[in-house]
């Protein structure tokens, strides 16, 4: 298996236009999750899918972000419109069941806001 | 506020000496606790966990040893190898899903 792909690896774009993280998990794993890393804060979990359904988007830190998972193989982060404070790397994980210890994540997206 | 604290931004071992990343958080509550493990351009790695019934873990080179009275988890890799060079980032929770993670601390391990 290819592991958790996310695409673009980087993205640089301006204040105020909309941008699109995209992730495929490795297949046969049931859970979906996306993280934001910052050097000030760390990572934090965003929000997680179980077999395609968001379950918990409390961290999510706006309206401004959204996220969906219209298949199994496929979800997006959405940020629209961004701002510069949410630069930082983005990460998709995949897991078989509801346990950190099991998460494989994705290499991450790079995105800049300027 | 942050509830779990990588006071130490880096660290630099020579080969084949101790390591020891610290880790401290604030939240009595959390009874689970994870270490990963990151590489530049790469996603974490999980590297080793420890629930809050047990005071020590060991997995080959890497122990974990958590001081629940002192809210504290550290990271021993003995002996350290040049491999082991990474950013290791710490993270606790209340069950087994929801972690809050520290801001990390770069390992370097000099050769």
């Amino acid at each position: 298996d290819a592991g958790v792909i996310q695409s673009p690896r980087h993205e640089v774009t301006e204040m105020g236009q909309e941008v699109t993280l995209r992730c495929k998990p490795i297949s046969g794993h049931d859970y979906l999750f996306w993280y934001r890393q910052t050097m000030m804060r760390g990572l934090e979990l965003l929000i997680y899918f179980n077999n395609n359904v968001p379950i918990d988007d409390s961290g999510m830190p706006e309206d401004r972000f959204s996220a969906k998972m219209p298949n199994a193989s496929f979800s997006t982060l959405k940020i629209q419109p961004s701002e510069p404070r949410d630069s930082a790397v983005y990460f998709c994980a995949s897991s078989p069941q509801l346990s950190a210890d099991t998460q494989y994540f994705g290499p991450g997206t790079r995105l800049t806001v300027l | 506020d942050q509830q779990v604290k990588q006071n130490s931004p880096s660290l630099s071992v020579q080969e084949g000496r101790i390591s020891i990343l610290n880790c401290d958080y604030t939240n009595s509550m959390f009874d689970y606790f994870l270490w990963y493990k990151k590489y530049p351009a790469e996603g974490p790695t999980f590297l080793i966990s420890i629930s809050s019934i047990k005071d020590k873990n060991e997995d080959g080179r890497f122990t974990v040893f958590l001081n629940k009275s002192a809210k504290h988890l550290s990271l021993h890799i003995v002996p350290s190898q040049p491999g082991d060079s990474a950013v290791y980032f710490c993270a606790a929770s209340r069950g087994t899903y929801k972690y809050i993670f520290g801001t990390g601390t770069r390992l370097k391990v000099l050769a």
